[in-house]
């Protein structure tokens, strides 16, 4: 079945820097474009990144554009967020997810990253 | 940027009862070319990811119960569920997909009264 795992998270102070990674098994990854959504504590839910299948487009929301960058290894099956000049604000649990057909169908358990000093 | 807006914030619903969830967008989310909505419904569960619901705005996922459905076009949408179960409560949301920055409603929490 389909399985998306992400890692990477934990406590960081601002400032600095943190990658997550997101392990896709179960779908053929190099078909399917990845996003990133995040999940600040208590509060809803808002889109981060997206990456087409292939990499070639990339799309930021504007609270993190020129800080993230989303990529992506298709021979590894994995999706990576790279964060930096981390925030307070960017206190969340960071999802990865895809949509196979149309919109998100599968997402992964989330990973957490707490930005405090 | 589309603004998703959903009433209400909370709602309390006695089981077996219907419940109704509102989503109205800032602009329309309609695809004239294919005539289809851009919208789509998850609900997500205390330490879960949201799960998918409803998309196109009335199409049920593969394995969703038929008591959720989902209606509306263009700006105004709507969630129900005909007859709540206990595993029902959780927050909703609706999302947008007609083009980035993709946005969600700011979610409703059913419970049960």
């Amino acid at each position: 079945q389909v399985q998306l795992v992400e890692s990477g998270g934990g406590v960081v102070q601002p400032g600095r820097s943190l990658r997550l990674s997101c392990a896709a098994s179960g779908i053929s990854f190099s078909n399917y474009a990845m996003y990133w959504v995040r999940q600040a504590p208590g509060k809803g839910l808002e889109w981060v990144a997206l990456i087409s299948y292939d990499g070639s487009n990339k799309k930021y929301a504007d609270s993190v554009k020129g800080r993230f960058t989303i990529s992506r290894d298709n021979y590894d099956n994995t999706l990576s967020l790279q964060m930096s000049s981390l925030r307070v604000e960017d206190t969340a649990v960071y999802y990865c997810a895809t949509a196979t057909a149309v919109a998100w169908d599968y997402w992964g358990q989330g990973t957490l990253v707490a930005v405090s000093s | 940027d589309i603004v998703m807006t959903q009433s209400p914030d909370s709602l309390p619903v006695s089981l077996g009862e219907r419940a109704t969830i509102s989503c109205k967008s800032s602009q329309s989310v309609l695809y004239s070319s294919n005539n289809k909505n851009y919208l789509a419904w998850y609900q997500q569960k205390p330490g879960q990811p949201p799960k998918l619901l409803i998309y196109w705005a009335s199409t049920r996922e593969s394995g969703v119960p038929d008591r959720f459905s989902g209606s509306g076009s263009g700006t105004d949408f709507t969630l129900t569920i005909s007859s709540l179960q206990a595993d029902d409560v959780a927050v909703y949301y609706c999302q947008q997909y007609f083009g980035t920055p993709y946005t969600f409603g700011q979610g409703t929490k059913l419970e049960i009264k």
